[in-house]
């Protein structure tokens, strides 16, 4: 079972509205990423996280950023939201080593809705 | 390059039916690692198997199967007797070893809907 976290797991704003998107694990893994799904569809990397300090974008360009000041929490701020930014985004982490196989484990996702 | 192709959209099935959800995928690499993801209704990813690229022994887990054929590229998912409960959008995917988990590529997924 995984142990990741996000919050909030429902966010109705307005446009130009500031955000963030909570993500924390509590596994110790190293590796975190976000990705942003359409109601299922295709995933998109938009980042991810080798380590604390560590951040890079993902091969889907966003308007969003990323932080990574602990190893358990990797938060995403939207600065000014638009309608464009509606979807579901999901935090995920990664262990390192042969026994982790990069199996990457999802939280539950935060569905943001920009009116 | 690698690539991972779920060439069924969607599935329709009755309950107790039993269903196959197809993989096939692309890599050059030797060691790889291949995962299968369910996503229902409430949006979470949740995993649900990894084989690795060496060890092409079927898995069964209660009502879950799995197929891994090097021959074929394929890692196919079968639910015997399926349930109303199983419908979700199902994900393959692929990541290679020396890549990390940071270049892991999923399929465009394939839609299930079990019907009562």
């Amino acid at each position: 079972e995984a142990d990741i976290y996000q919050t909030p797991r429902y966010l109705v704003i307005g446009t130009g509205k500031k955000i963030t998107l909570e993500c924390s694990q509590t596994m110790g893994h190293d590796k975190m990423y976000w990705y942003q799904q359409d109601p299922g569809m295709e995933l998109h990397l938009i980042h991810y996280s080798y380590g604390v300090n560590s951040t890079e974008k993902g091969d889907l360009s966003s308007e969003s950023t990323v932080s990574r000041i602990r190893t358990e929490h990797f938060p995403l701020t939207l600065e000014s939201a638009r309608p464009s930014h509606t979807s579901q985004y999901l935090c995920a982490s990664s262990g390192t080593g042969v026994s982790s196989g990069n199996t990457i484990y999802f939280g539950e996702g935060s569905w943001l809705t920009v009116v | 390059a690698q690539k991972v192709t779920q060439a069924q959209t969607e599935i329709s099935v009755v309950e107790k039916e039993d269903v196959t959800l197809d993989c096939v995928y692309e890599t050059r690499d030797t060691t790889y690692y291949l995962f299968w993801y369910k996503q229902p209704p409430s949006g979470e990813l949740v995993f649900l198997i990894r084989r690795n690229s060496f060890d092409e022994q079927n898995e069964i887990s209660g009502r879950y199967s799995w197929n891994f054929q090097k021959s074929t590229s394929s890692f196919n998912f079968t639910i015997t007797a399926s349930q109303v409960v199983d419908s979700a959008v199902y994900f393959c995917a692929l990541s290679e070893a020396r890549t990390g988990g940071f270049k892991t590529i999923f399929g465009a997924g394939t839609r299930l809907f079990v019907k009562a």
